[in-house]
C-alpha cells in the first residue's frame, strides 16, 4: 500500500478563516512534506518532518503552520490567507532513509476568496 | 540557472508513435533522480527512482535510463492514457540529511489516438 490521504479534496475559505488541511499515512514512512503547487507548476517545498520534527521551512510565512502530531499524520494550519495563497496543497511522505521515492496524496485544491 | 531543465515543454504523438522525454540537472552530487506521473489536479504518482549512471528501470511502456548530466524516459508504442504531464525530480547530497526533491517545469505529453 503506498497510499497517502488528503483531506478535505476542496475548501474555499475567506481570508479571515482558520483551516486545517489534514494527510495521513500508514507505510511507516518517518519523512512528511507539504508542497504548494500553483497551476502549470511544478511543486514547491514548502515544509519537510523528519521523525516527527521540523527539519525545512522553506521561508514559509507565518500564516501557515505545520503540525506532526505523530509518525502517520501531518497538518497544515491555515490562517489569514491571501488569494494568491490559493493552490493545489501535496502532502507526500517517504521512508526517511536517504535515497528514496517520496509518495504523494491526491492533494487539496484551496481557493482563498 | 534552473537546476532541473526539462524538455520538451510540451509533446503531441500519434498513438503508437514512441519518443523521448529529457531531463538534465546541474546538481554537483546526485544523491537519486525521480520520474513522476501527474494528471490534471491530481497528486504526483511515482514512476520510477534511478541512482547511478547507467542505470535502466521499465514500467510497461515506459523505460526511464540516467547519465551523469541527464535523464531521458522512453514511451514505446504510447496509448492515450498516457497523456500526462511528466516530472522529474532530482535529489542532492547536501550532507545535511536532507530529503529535499528539486523538480523540473514538466513535459505535458498529448497522445492522440
Amino acid at each position: 500500500d503506498t497510499e497517502v490521504t488528503q483531506t478535505p479534496k476542496h475548501l474555499v475559505m475567506g481570508m479571515t478563516n482558520k483551516k486545517s488541511l489534514k494527510c495521513e499515512q500508514h507505510m511507516g514512512h518517518r519523512a512528511m512534506y507539504w508542497y504548494k503547487q500553483k497551476a502549470k507548476k511544478p511543486p514547491e517545498l514548502m515544509f519537510v518532518y523528519s521523525y516527527e520534527k521540523l527539519s525545512i521551512n522553506e521561508s514559509v510565512p507565518s500564516r501557515f503552520s505545520p503540525e506532526c502530531p505523530n509518525s502517520s499524520l501531518l497538518n497544515l494550519h491555515l490562517h489569514a490567507l491571501q488569494p494568491e495563497d490559493s493552490a493545489l496543497y501535496l502532502c507526500a511522505s517517504s521512508s526517511g532513509d536517504m535515497n528514496t521515492e517520496a509518495f504523494f496524496g491526491q492533494g487539496t485544491r484551496l481557493t482563498v476568496v | 540557472e534552473d537546476q532541473v531543465t526539462q524538455s520538451p515543454e510540451a509533446l503531441r504523438l500519434q498513438e503508437g508513435e514512441s519518443s523521448s522525454l529529457n531531463c538534465s540537472y546541474t546538481v554537483s552530487g546526485l544523491r537519486g533522480l525521480f520520474w513522476y506521473r501527474q494528471d490534471p489536479g491530481k497528486g504526483p504518482e511515482f514512476l520510477f527512482t534511478l541512482y547511478s549512471a547507467g542505470e535502466e528501470k521499465e514500467k510497461e511502456r515506459l523505460k526511464a535510463t540516467l547519465t551523469k548530466k541527464e535523464s531521458f524516459l522512453h514511451i514505446t508504442a504510447p496509448k492515450p492514457e498516457d497523456s500526462a504531464t511528466y516530472l522529474c525530480a532530482v535529489q542532492e547530497d547536501s550532507g545535511a540529511g536532507s530529503y529535499q526533491l528539486t523538480f523540473g517545469k514538466g513535459t505535458k505529453l498529448s497522445v492522440i489516438p
